[in-house]
């Protein structure tokens, strides 16, 4: 089952303007990842942050977590037409031992030249 | 440098043949992940392994399987096709004990 949802299911912006796209989730998390999906290509991963952080960066991508509204957010700064992708946020699922993540829907973001 | 690869990368078959898909990483990795990806429904796990002879069913799993006979490898096999299992699959691989995962570039099955 699907566990995080992202919002907006889609964005459209003009290049140099910032994207945000948010994730919820319903249980409690160890971590949240954020991967990006090129058309017709695998997923990468972008950025890991973990339960008992609130904020990380990595370049023009900032994540932050909110453990007590259970949601994250992704912000890309000065966006870029290679920045045109879905992005997917990921949650970390332990229950019974295991290790497997329960993904979102995805944010399907187009950067516009 | 290290990969996961799938192959093959397009695949036309018809209902009721038996279809197997190739995953082979060169990350060393213990755990490998099936996904198959639809519009609506995102990532859904199919399989999974955390190791050699081990497998797990993911939460789409009837009409699939899994086995796990080395590292590198963790083919996909649909005993015999149904139009339903027309979807994108893909194979990941994660390191012991850790979350994150690489991804190959996806197969692309049609079921006619």
């Amino acid at each position: 089952s699907q566990q995080g949802e992202e919002d907006p299911q889609a964005l459209s912006i003009q290049e140099g303007e910032n994207a945000t796209m948010n994730c919820s989730y319903k249980t409690s998390i160890n971590n949240l990842q954020w991967y990006r999906q090129n058309s017709g290509r695998g997923l990468v991963h972008l950025i890991l942050i973990r339960s008992n952080e609130r904020e990380k960066h990595s370049g023009r991508l900032r994540v932050t977590l909110d453990t007590s509204k259970k949601s994250s957010s992704l912000l890309i700064t000065a966006s870029r037409a290679a920045d045109t992708a879905s992005y997917f946020c990921a949650t970390a699922d332990y229950a019974g031992n295991n290790r497997k993540l329960i993904w979102g829907l995805g944010t399907s973001l187009a950067v516009n030249p | 440098d290290a990969e996961i690869t799938q192959s093959p990368r397009h695949k036309i078959t018809e209902t009721g043949r038996q279809v197997t898909l190739a995953c082979h990483q060169t990350w060393n990795h213990n755990n490998m992940f099936w996904y198959r990806q639809d519009l609506g429904h995102g990532l859904r796990l199919i399989h999974y392994s955390y190791g050699v002879q081990d497998t797990n069913k993911g939460e789409v799993s009837d009409g699939y399987s899994v086995s796990r006979s080395n590292t590198e490898d963790l083919p996909l096999t649909l005993e015999s096709a149904a139009s339903s299992q027309t979807s994108v699959y893909f194979c990941a691989s994660s390191d012991q004990g850790r979350d994150i995962q690489y991804f190959g570039a996806g197969t692309r099955l049609s079921v006619l």
